[in-house]
């Protein structure tokens, strides 16, 4: 069965910081892999899928991830973190058959100025 | 907006009570997936339709049901309620049975409050 653990529920950074949520997937077949949004009582946007072509997929919002197999890692970055980046973030993952996707427990990140 | 509209956007009823929570998937997406968003659960999973067809099951309860009609929209019912389902309640629809591409558009979330 495929799954995600998203290491840390609560990220803290200050504005214009670097930003770092971390996403790590179990699959056994070759993964696709997600990150969403979700803005205070909003459904949730996509922001960047990784369906096996480039290993660095960019996104939305200046927002980019790494897919790194060896370290079963997918990673989400920003260069400078904005106080409208505040919100929960999502890693999930799929694959080719599935018919379904499997969310990790979410990260929410904080913006301080 | 993702193109996906979800009705009630409020619900409030009283535990033992049933509720339909309705939703549109975006024009020419084939698949609707309902999701269940709790503090203590995170979000889960629970049902898929394709094209008026169940294909995926996840952690749903038996006293919730759901079904897709064939115009498309699809509709999740919760019976004999029960405290711990208050829950925000999400539909996601994608173009795709499934595969690569299989990128989940949700809308806004129904929030379902159980006295």
């Amino acid at each position: 069965a495929q799954s995600v653990t998203q290491l840390g529920s609560h990220v803290s950074v200050s504005e214009g910081a670097l930003v770092l949520l971390r996403c790590n997937y179990s699959s056994s077949v070759p993964p696709y892999l997600f990150w969403y949004v979700q803005y205070p009582n909003q459904g949730l946007q996509l922001l960047l899928k990784y369906t096996s072509a480039a290993t660095l997929v960019k996104g939305i919002n200046g927002f980019e991830a790494e897919f790194k197999k060896s370290e079963t890692s997918f990673h989400l970055t920003k260069p400078s973190a904005h106080m409208s980046d505040a919100a929960e973030y999502f890693c999930a993952v799929s694959d080719q058959w599935s018919n379904d996707m499997r969310f990790g427990a979410g990260t929410r990140l904080t913006v301080k100025p | 907006d993702s193109g996906v509209t979800q009705t009630p956007k409020h619900l409030i009823t009283a535990t033992g009570q049933r509720v339909t929570l309705r939703c549109s998937p975006r024009s020419g997406d084939l698949s609707v997936y309902w999701y269940q968003q709790s503090l203590d659960q995170g979000l889960q999973f629970l049902i898929q339709y394709y094209n008026g067809e169940e294909r995926a099951k996840g952690n749903i309860l038996e006293r919730f049901s759901a079904q897709q009609f064939p115009d498309l929209h699809s509709e999740l019912n919760l019976s004999s309620l029960e405290l711990g389902d208050s829950a925000l309640y999400f539909c996601a629809s994608s173009g795709r049975l499934a595969g690569a591409y299989n990128e989940q558009f949700f809308g806004p979330g129904t929030r379902l409050t159980v006295l």
